[in-house]
This record gives C-alpha cells, sequence and structure tokens, in this order.
C-alpha cells in the first residue's frame, strides 16, 4: 500500500534552515510527481510547489522562491523540502502529497502524516 | 493567482440533513476542481477530484458538481463522521490554491 512517511516535528529559531523529508513506498516512486503544502495552525493549506522524482525538476509558488529548495533521493524513494530564513510566520504543519495520475497537477491522492515546524526565539 | 472562495466558513447541521458547500473561483477553470475532508490533526482526504469524480473508497452520499467558476461539495445524508472541515482546490494553473475551508459542525 501507498505510505508517505515524513520525519519527525522541528523547533527552529528565527534565520535558521529546516529540512523535512518525506519518504515514500508502495509504488514505482519516479512515476508520480510530489507536491509540499504547509499549514498555519488554525489556517487553511497553502501550496508551495512541486518535484518531478524522475528527473527532479521543480516549480515553487512565487511566495516561496529563494528560500525553499526542494530535492528527491531515487536510492531511498525520498523527497526534500528545505526553507531557509525561517521566520515566526513560517510555523506549520507541512505535507507532502502525491498526485493522483501521473501529469503533475492533477489532485492528491496520498498525504504524509505531517512535520510540525515551530519558529520561535 | 486564482482566488477560491468558500461559503459558507462554518455550517452547523444534523446527522441525516442534506449539506450543500459552495466554491467559486475568480476565473474559469473548467473542472479543474478538487474537494478534501480534513478532521483535527490529520493530513486532507480527497473525496472528489475533476469537479464530479468520486475518488476511490469515498462514500456515494458524497457528490460533486459545477464547472467553470462555480462548484458544490453535497453531502446527500450527514453521518457523524463527516463532521470535519471541507476545502476545494484548484488545478488549473499554477500556483495551486485552496479555498479557506468550511468547518462542518454538529448542531
Amino acid at each position: 500500500q501507498v505510505q508517505l512517511v515524513q520525519s519527525g516535528a522541528e523547533v527552529k529559531k528565527p534565520g535558521a534552515s529546516v529540512k523535512v523529508s518525506c519518504k515514500a513506498s508502495g509504488y514505482t516512486f519516479t512515476n508520480y510527481y510530489m507536491h509540499w503544502v504547509r499549514q498555519a495552525p488554525g489556517q487553511g493549506l497553502e501550496w508551495m510547489g512541486i518535484i518531478n522524482p524522475s528527473g527532479g525538476s521543480t516549480s515553487y509558488a512565487q511566495k516561496f522562491q529563494g528560500r525553499v529548495t526542494m530535492t528527491r533521493d531515487t536510492s531511498t524513494s525520498t523527497i526534500y523540502m528545505e526553507l531557509s530564513s525561517l521566520r515566526s510566520e513560517d510555523t506549520a504543519v507541512y505535507y507532502c502529497a502525491r498526485v493522483r495520475d501521473r501529469s503533475a497537477y492533477t489532485p492528491f491522492d496520498y498525504w504524509g502524516q505531517g512535520t510540525l515546524v515551530s519558529v520561535s526565539s | 493567482d486564482i482566488q477560491m472562495t468558500q461559503s459558507p466558513s462554518s455550517l452547523s447541521a444534523s446527522v441525516g440533513d442534506r449539506v450543500t458547500i459552495a466554491c467559486r473561483a475568480s476565473q474559469s477553470i473548467s473542472r479543474y476542481l478538487n474537494w478534501y475532508q480534513q478532521k483535527p490533526g490529520k493530513a486532507p482526504k480527497l473525496l472528489i477530484y475533476a469537479a464530479s469524480s468520486l475518488q476511490s473508497g469515498v462514500p456515494s452520499r458524497f457528490s460533486g458538481s459545477g464547472s467553470g467558476t462555480d462548484f458544490t461539495l453535497t453531502i446527500s445524508s450527514l453521518q457523524p463522521e463527516d463532521f470535519a472541515t471541507y476545502y476545494c482546490q484548484q488545478s488549473s494553473s499554477t500556483p495551486i490554491t485552496f479555498g479557506q475551508g468550511t468547518r462542518l459542525e454538529i448542531k
């Protein structure tokens, strides 16, 4: 069965960076695009960007351009999201999500369990 | 960016009620509209994709309709496990955007 397992909660100081991982299993990793979505406490869902696990190409939301880097490791079927220059407003649960079909922008049918990133001095 | 606006933002209903949630896009998105359910502390769950297609394993009491800019999610007979927050999402163009959510509460 498809599973996306994310790394554990992180506490960071303003200005630091955080790197969240998402390990995929139960399907062919390189066949499905993956997205990152975040959710601030009590707020809605915010799309951050997409990575193609096959070639590693990425596309980021304008809001995060210059601060976010998405990478993948095909040997471990894992994707990563690194966010730099953290500020308090980046406190959120970060989710990875897999697309339903083999094209980039189809719905997200599997999600990781979420990783809470807390930014506080 | 395409703005997605849901209404209402919150809704109180009883078990057995028929409930409809609306989602409006700021420009036409054809049928690139998906609905998710989220319960507290959990990841969102895909319910409906391409405006009206039921995701595998989702009960048939959930249905979606619409095209262009106006869409609806209907739950035909509310069950206790349906009390949650619902989000629409457009996947027509980047950045992908979500509605602000509709919180469905027990009356």
